[in-house]
């Protein structure tokens, strides 16, 4: 089977620094991606990692473990507007020009309350 | 922001009803998909095309089919519309070779009643 665990609910304050944890068992594996989604909003994209180590994107950073199945986003400097939930997703395949170039398998989603 | 609508923005229909939604995008993109997201579900793909008139099955189709007769445009039908497909629909898409980068549609909220 197929899965990707994260955690439920993080709530962290404002200023601070919160990392959230993905864990994967897919059949195939070509990357990890990050998304935010705001409450009523559409899922948009973050980060993705297709070799380990940390990709850094402004206050936002990503990290891949392969060897692990494990990943993670790290969010600094917290703010209020990033209270949303954070999907990760696994990429199932890679390359090709025809057909599926891998399609995402999204984890459940870790909602993220920042407070004042 | 990627071009993509997706309409109707909300609809509530009976149980037995054919229900179709549409997915418009500007953007050229090859790559489209349907997902629908449920409450403890995260999101969880219906269908996907990768070309005109070339579509196959994700996670969750049975139930749904779909067509694309022209790149800017994916249309997913409920043939006869369950109350187990009362959710939330979203439409993406993607550029050939980053299907991991994908751009979402606003949604459809579906319910049936």
């Amino acid at each position: 089977g197929q899965s990707l665990e994260q955690p439920s609910e993080v709530t962290a304050v404002e200023g601070a620094i919160v990392q959230i944890n993905c864990t994967y068992q897919t059949s195939g594996f070509y990357g990890l991606s990050w998304y935010q989604q705001h409450d009523g909003g559409a899922p948009t994209f973050l980060s993705y990692n297709a070799l380990d180590g940390l990709e850094e994107t402004g206050r936002f950073s990503s990290f891949l473990s392969r060897s692990d199945s494990y990943g993670y986003l790290l969010l600094q400097e917290l703010q209020m507007k990033d209270s949303a939930s954070y999907f990760c997703a696994v990429r199932d395949g890679g390359g090709g020009y025809g057909g599926s170039q891998g399609n995402l398998i999204f984890g459940k989603g870790t909602k993220l309350s920042v407070k004042p | 922001d990627a071009g993509i609508t997706q309409s109707p923005r909300h609809k509530v229909t009976e149980t037995g009803t054919p229900v179709t939604l549409r997915c418009h995008q500007t953007e050229n993109h090859r790559y489209m998909y349907w997902y629908r997201q449920d409450p403890g579900h995260g999101l969880r793909l219906i269908h996907y095309s990768y070309g005109v008139k070339d579509t196959d099955k994700g996670e969750v189709s049975d139930g749904y089919s779909v067509s694309r007769s022209k790149t800017e445009d994916f249309l997913l039908t409920l043939e006869s519309a369950t109350s187990s497909q009362t959710s939330v629909y979203f439409c993406a898409i993607s550029d050939v070779g980053r299907s991991y980068e994908q751009y979402f549609g606003p949604g459809t909220r579906l319910t049936v009643t």
